[in-house]
């Protein structure tokens, strides 16, 4: 079955450092890439998503480009914040009649000023 | 935007009692998901409805029941409840093809 792999947390950075988690995946078919992001007490939020190979998702400073050939939707941020503080959930959604999603386990982010 | 809207917000039961967690989206999407998450463990899929009047097991089904009441509304229900299922339950929907899941704010369920 289909399965994302992401990096396990917690990653502390200071603020304005530059971030990276890896996120990985598994499927059968050609699935379509997300990530979202949950802040503490809420549900999750869409972050960004891209839906075919090298297409790059881009919100709020944050990008992740679709790698085909390495299955790879590792996201990025050039310089983060203390808002950006957050749990972050890779996930891939399948194509087919039943609309399944998978997440990866979520990586925490705790920015320190 | 009301977008998904789950009730209650908290709850707490005593083991064996049983509750349904209300699930309603108002987005006209045809698929509806129940999540539970525990620290350290992500999301973690229980039942999953594709369009109305169909439902399937998702990772985490033992324990528990849904009803995709129509297109709208789709409730998970504890029979008896257990300690294990003390845990954020999230409902999310979405719509065709390559469209996002929009989740509710969760419900936060102790057992005691």
């Amino acid at each position: 079955g289909d399965s994302v792999t992401q990096m396990e947390g917690p990653v502390t950075l200071s603020e304005e450092a530059f971030l990276t988690i890896n996120c990985t995946y598994t499927a059968t078919g050609y699935p379509s890439l997300f990530w979202y992001v949950q802040y503490p007490g809420e549900g999750l939020q869409l972050l960004l998503k891209a839906t075919k190979a090298d297409d790059k998702g881009s919100n709020k400073g944050f990008e992740a480009t679709y790698r085909k050939e390495t299955t790879s939707f590792h996201l990025e941020k050039g310089s983060v914040q203390v808002s950006d503080s957050a749990v972050y959930f890779c996930a891939l959604s399948d194509r087919g009649g039943y609309q399944k999603v998978t997440f990866g386990t979520g990586t925490k982010l705790q920015v320190i000023p | 935007n009301a977008g998904v809207t789950q009730t209650p917000k908290f709850q707490v039961l005593k083991t064996g009692q049983s509750m349904t967690l209300q699930c309603a989206q108002d987005m006209n999407h045809n698929s509806m998901y129940w999540y539970r998450q525990d620290p350290g463990m992500g999301l973690r899929l229980i039942y999953y409805s594709a369009s109305e009047g169909t439902t399937d097991k998702g990772e985490v089904p033992n324990g528990y029941n849904v009803s995709r009441l129509n297109k709208r509304e789709f409730s998970l229900r504890l029979e008896s409840a257990a300690p294990s299922q003390t845990s954020v339950y999230f409902c999310a929907s979405k719509g065709t093809g390559d469209q996002p899941q929009h989740f509710g704010d969760g419900t936060r369920l102790s057992i005691l």
